[in-house]
C-alpha cells in the first residue's frame, strides 16, 4: 500500500517569506493528489488538488506542483502571513478512500 | 450550522465501557468515513462506507465497529473502551459521483475521547 511521506519537523519562516512543503509518497502515482489544512483541534478542510496530468495548481497564494517521477509533490504558500500557521496534510486516493500523510506543521512569525 | 456534525465533542469514559461517537451529515454524500487523530501520527482511517450497505474496515479497525444507519448517518462505537483509544476522532464524508473528478474529503470538528 501507498506510503506518504511528509517532513515532520515544524517549518518556521518570517512573514512575508515563502512557505514550502514536501509530500513523498512510495509507490503508483496516484490519479491526483489534494493538500488540507488543519488548525489545532479542528477538522481539515480541502484546500487544493492537482491531477497526475497537472504540472503545476494554483489558487491565490498557493501553488502546488505535482512530480511522477520524483513522486513528490510540493506546496508553496508565497507572501506568507501568520494567518498562515497551521498544520499542512498531503493526501492521496487508494482503493477509493483517501489516506493521508502526517502533516507538516508551519509557523509564521511576524 | 455545520455540514458534517458529529456527537458528543467531548467524552471521558472509563475502561471497559461501551462508547458511541455520532455522525451525521447533510451534504447528501454516499461515502462517510471514521478516522483517528494521535499527536505525530496524522489521520488513521478505522472504517469507511461507500453506500448505506457498504462497510469497510481501514487500517486501524480492531477495537472499533460501525453502523451506517442512513445515507446521512454512520456511527462508531468502541465495544469496551481501552486508554490506548485516546484520541481525536474524526468523521468525514465525500461524494461518489466526485469520486473521478477528486474524491475531496469534508471533515466534522472533531470528538475528543479521552479513556481513564
Amino acid at each position: 500500500s501507498q506510503k506518504i511521506e511528509q517532513n515532520s519537523e515544524a517549518l518556521n519562516i518570517q512573514e512575508g517569506k515563502t512557505a514550502t512543503l514536501t509530500c513523498n509518497y512510495t509507490n503508483y502515482s496516484p490519479a491526483y493528489l489534494q493538500w488540507y489544512r488543519q488548525d489545532p483541534g479542528r477538522g481539515p478542510v480541502f484546500l487544493l488538488l492537482i491531477r497526475e496530468n497537472e504540472k503545476e495548481k494554483r489558487k491565490e497564494r498557493l501553488k502546488v506542483t505535482f512530480d511522477t517521477t520524483l513522486k513528490q509533490s510540493l506546496f508553496h504558500i508565497t507572501a506568507s502571513q501568520p494567518a498562515d500557521s497551521a498544520t499542512y496534510l498531503c493526501a492521496l486516493e487508494e482503493g477509493g478512500k483517501l489516506i493521508f500523510g502526517q502533516g507538516t506543521e508551519l509557523s509564521v512569525k511576524p | 450550522d455545520a455540514d458534517v456534525t458529529q456527537t458528543p465533542r467531548n467524552r471521558i469514559t472509563k475502561t471497559g465501557k461501551r462508547i458511541m461517537l455520532e455522525c451525521s451529515q447533510t451534504k447528501g454524500h454516499d461515502r462517510m468515513y471514521w478516522y483517528r487523530q494521535d499527536p505525530g501520527l496524522g489521520l488513521q482511517l478505522i472504517y469507511y462506507s461507500f453506500d448505506v450497505k457498504d462497510i469497510n474496515k481501514g487500517e486501524i479497525s480492531d477495537g472499533y465497529s460501525v453502523s451506517r444507519q442512513a445515507q446521512a448517518k454512520f456511527s462508531l462505537s468502541l465495544e469496551s473502551a481501552i486508554p490506548n483509544q485516546t484520541a481525536l476522532y474524526f468523521c468525514a464524508t465525500s461524494d461518489l459521483g466526485q469520486h473521478f473528478s477528486g474524491n475531496t474529503i469534508y471533515f466534522g470538528e472533531g470528538s475528543w475521547l479521552t479513556v481513564v
